[in-house]
């Protein structure tokens, strides 16, 4: 069975300050895609990242970076100069090797993050 | 920017109604699909929707829940009779194919009353 552990349930920093958001996963899949999503107080998910099992390379978007390691099978998220507008629940997923027409994700509890101007 | 819209974005129902949320995924989608929040919890995987059939469904998708797509823009999730638990927001997404991202829309808060 999936599951996805973020161990973090409220982090509060100082603006400006760097937050890393941790995500472990389990599956038992050699095949499967990682995700994190935001969800502002207003409530909807807002995609930020998908990442491929087969693809370790760490990603950089702005201020935003990923830490992908299959070897701690823990996939973190990093927010650098955090903004008052990066104040939110981040969530992270997992899917499995999508079946023909299936592309069910498997969410963390989220992390409630405030940054405190 | 295509996106996903959802109809009604909050709806109050009285215990034992039949509720109908809509959903209008983006338009050259194939993949849909239903997730549930309870409040404060974690979203959680009902059912996902291909080729006009489920593909998938969780445990919390029992027979009180049915998904439809009754024409070529909609995708439907009914509530036979609700009952104070189903009191959550609910999540539509589509993808484009499988192993692709969801697209989420921005919800219908449901509550049972």
């Amino acid at each position: 069975a999936q599951k996805v552990t973020q161990a973090q349930t409220e982090i509060s920093v100082v603006e400006k300050e760097d937050v890393t958001l941790d995500c472990v996963y389990e599956t038992r899949d050699t095949t499967y895609y990682l995700f994190w999503y935001k969800q502002p107080p207003s409530g909807e998910l807002v995609f930020l990242i998908r990442r491929n099992s087969f693809d370790e390379q760490n990603e950089i978007s702005g201020r935003y970076s990923w830490n992908f390691q299959k070897s701690t099978s823990s996939f973190n998220f990093t927010i650098t100069a955090s903004q008052v507008v990066d104040s939110a629940v981040y969530f992270c997923a997992l899917s499995d090797t999508p079946n023909f027409g299936n592309e069910k994700l498997t969410f963390g509890t989220g992390t409630r993050l405030t940054i405190i101007p | 920017e295509p996106e996903v819209t959802q109809t009604p974005s909050h709806q109050v129902t009285q215990m034992g109604q039949e509720v109908i949320l809509r959903c209008v995924p983006i338009s050259n989608h194939l993949y849909f699909y239903w997730y549930r929040q309870i409040l404060g919890q974690k979203v959680e995987f009902l059912v996902s929707f291909y080729n006009n059939e489920i593909s998938e469904k969780s445990e919390i998708f029992d027979d009180q829940f049915s998904v439809e797509r009754p024409d070529g823009s909609n995708f439907t999730l009914k509530i036979r009779s609700t009952k104070l638990e189903d009191s959550a927001m609910y999540f539509c997404a589509s993808s484009d194919r499988g192993g692709t991202e969801a697209f989420f829309g921005q919800g219908t808060r449901l509550t049972v009353v």
